[in-house]
Order: structure tokens, then C-alpha cells, then sequence
């Protein structure tokens, strides 16, 4: 399994703004993903990021509101911009623990509040 | 798009009830994993199912996967109060391009009264 490390643990935004989440990981991987849960909610994958390419991202999701960098094989950032109320939400980065498995082992995630 | 569906939303159980969540897709999988996130937590992988009929036992957990992979359970015998949290099942399907990608059922939060 890997250990990973995700920043700030929660925060508290105004409308506008944007915050950038990082995510390290002990470990070299290839691909790290990007969930958000809103409150209440299950998980919904926003993009999948690899090391030397552009995000992968799923429907519903552009690049202009949540742009994703992924400098090495174990260091993404999320930015979630130009918040507003709905946005607010846990945002969990997660890796796969095996090639060609697929299980997922998540950070213990970012929890934004929007005012 | 795929579709998971869990059953039910909230279950409330006495210490010592067994407890069951249900998971259904509206496409065959290729596999079937079980998380579970505890309050305040993030989800934690349980296990994952793989073959058409298959089950698993964890100490007082029992998973299955349907025969034709498109629906699975989850079982606790005799809850206990550390069986706490919001269960979620998460149907993908292994390597290629759909590498990681994961459908989530909306979960089911199991609370257990001492």
C-alpha cells in the first residue's frame, strides 16, 4: 500500500477565490486520481493525472476550473477555481496499490468550505 | 454512462444484528471492491472481487459477486460497534484505458447501538 499525503486537511474559502491542493505520495506511481465527495455523498472521479501529459479529465469537469499539474511520479496539485458554495467538498487524491488491480488507496483528503 | 446502485441508504443495527448492503450495475464488471470510510475518515480498501460467482470472507465480513458480475453484497455477521461507517462498493474494470476508474455506489452508512 502507499502512504500519501494530501494539503491543507481543510479550509475555509470566499466565493472567488481558488486553492490549490497537493498531494505527495511515498512512492513512484503513474497515474494518481483526483475524487471529490460532496457532503453526504459518494465519490465522483474528476481526473486522472499522469506524469508528463495533460489530465484526463471525466465528464462534468474541465480543466479551466480544477487545472491539475504532475510534476514527478509522486507530487500532483489540484486547484479548485473560482470557488463558489457548491464546490464545497472533500477532495481526495488517490492512487492505484497494484498495476493492472485497480484498487484504490486515497489520502485522507481536503475538506474546502466555500462561504 | 455505468451506473452502480446500493441499497439500502442507512441501516441501523443493535450490537451483535448482522448487517447486509447490496450493489447492483447497470453493466457487466470486470471487478467489484468494497471500501469502507469511517466517520471523519477516507475510505479504505476492503477487498475486491473479481471472478463471476466469487466469494470472500474476512473474519465476520462475506462479499460476493454475482454470476453474470454485475451485482454483489456485503455481509456482516454480528456487528460491532468498531463496524461503524458509510460502506461503499465501487465497480471498475482492471487495466486499459479504463485503468483505475472506478464507478461508486452511493454507499451505505451502518450505525450499531451498543
Amino acid at each position: 500500500s502507499a502512504v500519501i499525503s494530501q494539503k491543507p486537511s481543510r479550509d475555509i474559502c470566499q466565493r472567488g477565490t481558488s486553492l490549490t491542493i497537493q498531494c505527495q505520495v511515498d512512492s513512484q506511481v503513474t497515474m494518481m486520481f483526483w475524487y471529490r465527495q460532496q457532503p453526504g455523498q459518494s465519490l465522483t472521479l474528476i481526473a486522472t493525472a499522469n506524469q508528463g501529459s495533460e489530465a484526463t479529465y471525466e465528464s462534468g469537469f474541465v480543466i479551466d476550473k480544477f487545472p491539475i499539474s504532475r510534476p514527478n511520479l509522486t507530487f500532483s496539485t489540484l486547484t479548485v477555481s473560482n470557488m463558489s458554495p457548491e464546490d464545497s467538498s472533500i477532495y481526495l487524491c488517490s492512487v492505484s496499490g497494484q498495476p493492472n488491480t485497480g484498487e484504490l488507496f486515497f489520502g485522507e483528503g481536503s475538506r474546502l468550505t466555500v462561504l | 454512462g455505468q451506473q452502480v446502485m446500493q441499497i439500502p441508504q442507512y441501516q441501523h443495527v443493535q450490537e451483535g444484528e448482522d448487517f447486509t448492503t447490496y450493489c447492483n450495475s447497470s453493466t457487466t464488471l470486470s471487478n467489484i471492491q468494497w471500501y469502507k470510510q469511517r466517520p471523519g475518515g477516507h475510505p479504505v480498501f476492503l477487498i475486491q472481487l473479481v471472478k463471476s460467482g466469487e466469494v470472500k470472507k474476512q473474519k465476520r465480513l462475506t462479499f460476493q459477486f454475482g454470476e453474470a458480475k454485475k451485482n454483489s453484497s456485503l455481509h456482516i455477521t454480528a456487528t460491532q460497534t468498531t463496524d461503524v461507517g458509510t460502506y461503499f462498493c465501487a465497480g471498475g474494470n482492471a487495466g486499459g484505458t479504463s485503468y483505475g476508474k472506478l464507478t461508486f455506489g452511493q454507499g451505505t452508512i451502518l450505525t450499531v447501538h451498543p
